[in-house]
């Protein structure tokens, strides 16, 4: 079945990038579906960033839009993200979802990782 | 401030039967999209719990199902067990932000 493992550093600077991988196994990422990212700030709910299409159409949260770039790389079978000018705010676990589109829902999760904006 | 509201907290006893709403408004739920559910065990990632307003993905036991009607949707569950001491987040789309949304999480305790 298919498996989502995140990614990247866990310490950001302020006012840098922050920038996730998720490895896609067990499937395509070309398959029919969309993939996701969704943040989850220490000790409240969770926030849908964006997705995106193995053909490379995104969609985002209008709220982070002008920050975030969400991108595939199908040979490498796997998608990232990018999130500028970060502040504290956007200390978080960052997860990676499968998106199944006849319904919109995510049913395949990753395990999340937690990324730190600090100096 | 979340668009899909639920409340933060239920509570109940072994065996018993909860429910936790999610009211959204004319531009999510109303307009007719979708709610999905999600239980959030402490320390683990979301789990796909209910799709499609009542549908329950293969291995979700059928003690926990969901419903909609008008502007909200009701995730029922029960004969509760001590495991289902979790967070549960409803999701939907809403067209006047343009984006997906989740509600606030609401935390179960099994007394």
């Amino acid at each position: 079945q298919v498996q989502l493992q995140e990614s990247g550093p866990g310490l950001v600077k302020p006012s840098g990038t922050l920038s996730l991988t998720c490895a896609v196994s067990g499937g395509s990422i070309s398959s029919s579906n969309w993939w996701s990212w969704v943040r989850q700030p220490p000790g409240k709910g969770l926030e849908w960033i964006g997705e995106i299409y193995h053909s490379g159409s995104t969609n985002y949260n209008p709220s982070l839009k002008s920050r975030v770039t969400i991108s595939v790389d199908k040979s490498k079978n796997q998608f990232s993200l990018k999130l500028s000018s970060v502040t504290a705010a956007d200390t978080a676990v960052y997860y990676c979802a499968r998106v199944k589109k006849d319904y919109y829902y995510m049913d395949v999760w990753g395990k999340g990782t937690t990324v730190t904006v600090s100096s | 401030q979340s668009v899909l509201t639920q409340p933060p907290s239920v509570s109940g006893a072994p065996g018993q039967r909860v429910t936790i709403s999610c009211t959204g408004s004319s531009s999510n739920i109303g307009a007719g999209y979708d709610v999905h559910w999600y239980q959030q065990l402490p320390g683990t990632a979301p789990k796909l719990l209910i799709y499609g307003n009542s549908n329950r993905p293969s291995g979700v036991p059928d003690r926990f199902s969901g419903s909609k009607s008008g502007t909200s949707a009701s995730l029922a569950i029960t004969g509760l067990q001590a495991e289902d001491e979790a967070d549960y987040y409803c999701q939907s789309y809403d067209s006047s932000l343009s984006s997906q949304v989740f509600g606030g999480g609401t935390k179960l305790t099994v007394l």
